[in-house]
């Protein structure tokens, strides 16, 4: 059980396009789901926290013009890179939380994404 | 803010050594968790620990929730070389139900020489 999935595994576009990224959990409901970065050799880091049916919380320092998040339904979430730069390539991951007290998180498997 | 100093950075030991590595933070967390990545992959949960003193194994791995509640460990016996990742403690900047977000540890990257 507790299984996120992420769609696409990896993304190449342009400077200037949209880049979406989905974060399903297949065999539970999510009312919370997490979007984090992740640059190379470094941990994570939080961008925003997505609550279903409502707007997200952005971290401090995270664009959300720029970073769009719709958490439309309890298993799914979906981030919009927008007007992507060479600088938003990174590894782009999610996260859901079962809920309760306990506060553990299960991942998506991430995704790549680069702009040329 | 939260800060979780993770150590040690990295880890290069030999097939069949065990490992040790731990997690402290500048203040109490009600809650532990340990995860591992593999390169281009998600994190998967490994341990979770709520309670302090807790002690919990999950096969080769043993974690324990110090009983300050501001530091945990993460051993692995007898290593193999699918042990390789990167490890990394989290827990909650905050407490209780709905409190979700997660803060990390910087990562213990660890390799086993055959």
């Amino acid at each position: 059980g507790a299984v996120v999935s992420q769609h696409p595994s990896w993304v190449i576009c342009k400077s200037g396009t949209s880049v979406k990224i989905e974060c399903r959990s297949l065999d539970f409901q999510a009312t919370t789901m997490f979007w984090y970065r992740q640059f190379p050799k470094q941990s994570l880091m939080l961008m925003a926290t997505s609550n279903e049916g409502s707007k997200a919380t952005y971290e401090q320092g995270v664009e959300k013009d720029k970073f769009l998040i719709n958490h439309a339904s309890l298993t799914l979430s979906t981030l919009t890179v927008t007007s992507a730069h060479p600088e938003d390539s990174s590894f782009y991951i999610c996260s859901a939380g079962q809920g309760g007290f306990h506060n553990e998180q299960f991942f998506g498997p991430g995704t790549r994404l680069t702009v040329l | 803010g939260q800060q979780l100093n993770q150590s040690p950075q990295s880890m290069f030991i030999q097939e069949g050594e065990d490992v040790s590595m731990n997690c402290t933070s500048s203040s109490i967390f009600n809650t532990w968790l340990w995860y591992k990545q593999d390169p281009g992959e998600g994190p998967v949960l490994l341990i979770a620990l709520y309670k302090a003193g807790e002690l919990t194994s999950n096969g080769r791995l043993t974690a324990q929730f110090g009983i300050t509640r501001k530091d945990s460990f993460l051993n692995i016996s007898a290593s193999i070389p699918s042990d390789v990742g990167i490890y990394f403690c989290a827990g909650p900047p905050r407490s209780g139900a709905g409190s979700y977000q997660l803060t990390f540890g910087k990562g213990t990257k660890l390799s086993v020489i055959p």
